[in-house]
């Protein structure tokens, strides 16, 4: 079932541009995972963030997790082409198992 | 280190076939998960394998099982297959699985059920 929930469904930006990602959950959580998927291929893993921490960076990656709201967010700084991809949110509540519950992402597209 | 290999990656076959698809995870990984994912329901957790033992499996029919060998690949089956079964089968591995561990994802298979 769906934990995660990604805003927008879509979105379009010039390369040079920022581009922010929201995603809201349900239930508590352990950690929240954000996973990049280009065109039909498998994930790859971008960041993760404990629900004890509030703030992250990774190179051009920010992602911040607000608890109380359940929602975490994701900014890519200074976009590129090759950012066009899907990005999704992952979390793993505590009563799931060994299992990710993603939500259904957010397509990003990048234009020259 | 290799990275998560599937095979095959593409697949077509006719409505109540079976079909058997493999995964062969990160070396040293002994976690092995599957996902469907289709446009309309999204990333769909199957199950998960730790040391040849399911620890997890999604809410999916009995069609849909899977298994895990000594050398942490794992193989899943879908019989009788249905015209809703296309999609695209994600395996992925981590090192011991659980809560707060990365997954390593492969290119997927691409099964489309004619």
């Amino acid at each position: 079932s769906q934990q995660g929930e990604e805003d927008p469904q879509a979105l379009s930006i010039q390369e040079g541009e920022n581009a922010t990602m929201n995603c809201s959950y349900k239930t508590s959580i352990n950690n929240l995972q954000w996973y990049r998927q280009n065109s039909g291929r498998g994930l790859v893993h971008l960041i993760l963030i404990r629900s004890n921490e509030r703030e992250k960076h990774s190179g051009r990656l920010r992602v911040t997790l607000d608890t109380s709201k359940k929602s975490s967010s994701l900014l890519i700084t200074a976009s590129r082409a090759a950012d066009t991809a899907s990005y999704f949110c992952a979390t793993d509540p505590p009563n799931s198992g060994y299992a990710l519950n993603f939500g259904k992402g957010t397509s990003l597209l990048v234009t020259p | 280190k290799a990275g998560v290999t599937q095979t095959p990656r593409y697949l077509i076959k006719t409505r109540g076939q079976q079909v058997t698809l493999s995964c062969s995870p990160i070396s040293g990984h002994r976690s092995v998960s599957w996902y469907q994912q289709t446009p309309g329901q999204g990333l769909q957790f199957l199950f998960e394998y730790f040391s040849e033992t399911q620890r997890n499996k999604g809410n999916f029919p009995g069609r849909f099982s899977g298994r895990q060998f000594s050398n942490s690949r794992s193989e899943m089956n879908v019989s009788t297959l249905e015209l809703g079964d296309s999609a695209l089968y994600l395996c992925a591995s981590s090192a011991i699985g659980g809560r707060g561990n990365i997954q390593y994802f492969g290119a997927g298979t691409r099964l489309s059920v004619l």
